[in-house]
């Protein structure tokens, strides 16, 4: 079955700085895949999306991605975190058989001053 | 403003009682979704519809149901038969195979 993982329920980090979530994906073949952020109460706001091409994708707020298909990954990474950055991450995909996108469980990240 | 726009922010559903969220866009967008979030699962898909009078199951679709009778409207109603209703809904919709675009949310209590 299709599926998204995120491994990471929680993580911590200190402002300033780096900051990595992972996501692993399950499909046949390469998904469509997306990172979205979302505040407490709030819908989701996509931080960037991969179709295909550079495996390095750059997105709003200072966020990057890398797609890299032997490790089936599309981690997340921002290299200084600011205290506005704590939210919850979903990593989602989709093929063009279901069209519809799978989420990951979501990653809830603190920032500590 | 282009935008999805769900209502209410809150409801409350009484045992028994079938309840109707709204979702409307104005994005010109065929596709649109139903997903239902609860703490530590993500979301799960509840419905989806890639045009007009059509619409497809998701993963949890019993208890729900659906129309899509206009474009711009994509209504679930959540049933009596759906026992555990409480969660935050999230409508969405998109180009098809581009990324989805989401709505604020209503939050469903069972009271």
């Amino acid at each position: 079955a299709q599926s998204v993982t995120q491994p990471d329920i929680h993580i911590t980090v200190s402002e300033g700085a780096s900051l990595e979530l992972r996501c692993n994906y399950s499909y046949g073949a390469t998904p469509y895949l997306f990172w979205y952020v979302q505040s407490p109460g709030q819908g989701l706001q996509l931080l960037l999306k991969y179709f295909s091409g550079d495996t390095l994708v750059q997105g709003i707020k200072g966020f990057e991605a890398e797609f890299k298909r032997s490790q089936s990954s599309f981690n997340l990474r921002k290299p200084s975190v600011h205290w506005s950055d704590a939210a919850e991450y979903f990593c989602a995909a989709s093929d063009t058989g279901r069209r519809a996108l799978t989420f990951g469980s979501g990653t809830r990240l603190q920032v500590q001053p | 403003d282009g935008g999805i726009t769900q209502s209410p922010k809150y409801l409350f559903r009484k045992e028994g009682q079938n309840v109707t969220l709204s979702c409307e866009q104005n994005l010109n967008h065929d596709a649109m979704y139903w997903y239902r979030q609860d703490p530590g699962q993500g979301l799960r898909l509840i419905y989806y519809s890639q045009i007009v009078n059509d619409f497809q199951k998701g993963d949890i679709a019993e208890g729900y149901s659906v129309s899509r009778e206009k474009k711009e409207s994509f209504p679930l109603t959540v049933t009596s038969a759906q026992k555990n209703p409480t969660a935050f809904y999230l409508c969405a919709s998109s180009i098809i195979n581009r990324e989805a675009f989401f709505g604020q949310g209503t939050r469903l209590t069972v009271v």
